[in-house]
């Protein structure tokens, strides 16, 4: 069965500084990746996929996640965080199996501090 | 503003009441989920329906009965829950595309159940 671990339950940051929250998965049989975001007292939102072709996807709000195949990761980047983007942050892999479901990870907290 | 939308958004009932909750997606997906997220633990995949058939249940217990009228309509309902059902319950849809459903998924805003 497929699993997602991610490495870091809370990453506390300072505005403006870079940021890397990590997302290992378990199966390299063909997968598709995402990264959902949840704010506070709201459900999840998609963030960002990966289901084909180039292996560096981003988002509208400038993040970044690349695909890394042989090291089974899909790490999610900002260069530059805000206060605004303090949420937690969920990787989630499908995994091309008839009958098969979404696969989420157990979530990392983003504080970003003033 | 989310597609998929979710009532109540808080709920309280005692370990006897029952109770029903809701969730409508406006978005034309054939497909609907229901979550439990509690702290610190993954998401709980607890029932997927697809076009209105259920087509998966996690051993949920049968306290939690859900009902899918049409695609539109999902609901979960509650009798005799103990405390540990405590959670944030998500919905979710997406349109699945024969059997495989590697589609992204809309979330709702959730309804915060607390048992007494």
């Amino acid at each position: 069965a497929q699993s997602v671990t991610q490495l870091d339950s809370q990453v506390p940051v300072f505005e403006e500084a870079p940021v890397e929250l990590r997302c290992n998965y378990s199966s390299s049989v063909s997968v598709y990746l995402f990264w959902y975001v949840q704010y506070p007292n709201q459900g999840l939102q998609l963030l960002l996929k990966y289901l084909s072709g180039s292996t560096l996807v981003e988002s509208i709000n400038g993040f970044e996640a690349e695909f890394n195949k042989s090291q089974t990761s899909f790490h999610l980047r900002k260069p530059s965080v805000h206060i605004s983007d303090t949420a937690e942050y969920f990787c989630a892999v499908y995994q091309e199996t008839s009958g098969s479901r979404l696969t989420f990870g157990e979530g990392t907290q983003l504080t970003v501090n003033p | 503003e989310t597609g998929v939308t979710q009532t109540p958004r808080h709920l309280v009932m005692g370990m006897t009441n029952k109770k029903s909750l809701k969730c409508e997606q406006h978005l034309g997906h054939n497909a609907m989920y229901w979550y439990k997220q509690s702290a610190k633990k993954p998401l709980e995949l607890m029932f997927v329906y697809s076009l209105e058939e259920r087509v998966e249940n996690n051993s949920v217990p049968s306290r939690f009965s859900p009902e899918c009228p049409n695609s539109s309509h999902l609901f979960l309902h509650l009798h005799t829950l103990q405390p540990e059902d405590s959670a944030l319950y998500l919905c979710a849809s997406s349109q699945e595309r024969g059997a495989y459903s590697n589609q992204p998924q809309h979330f709702g805003d959730g309804t915060r159940l607390s048992i007494l």
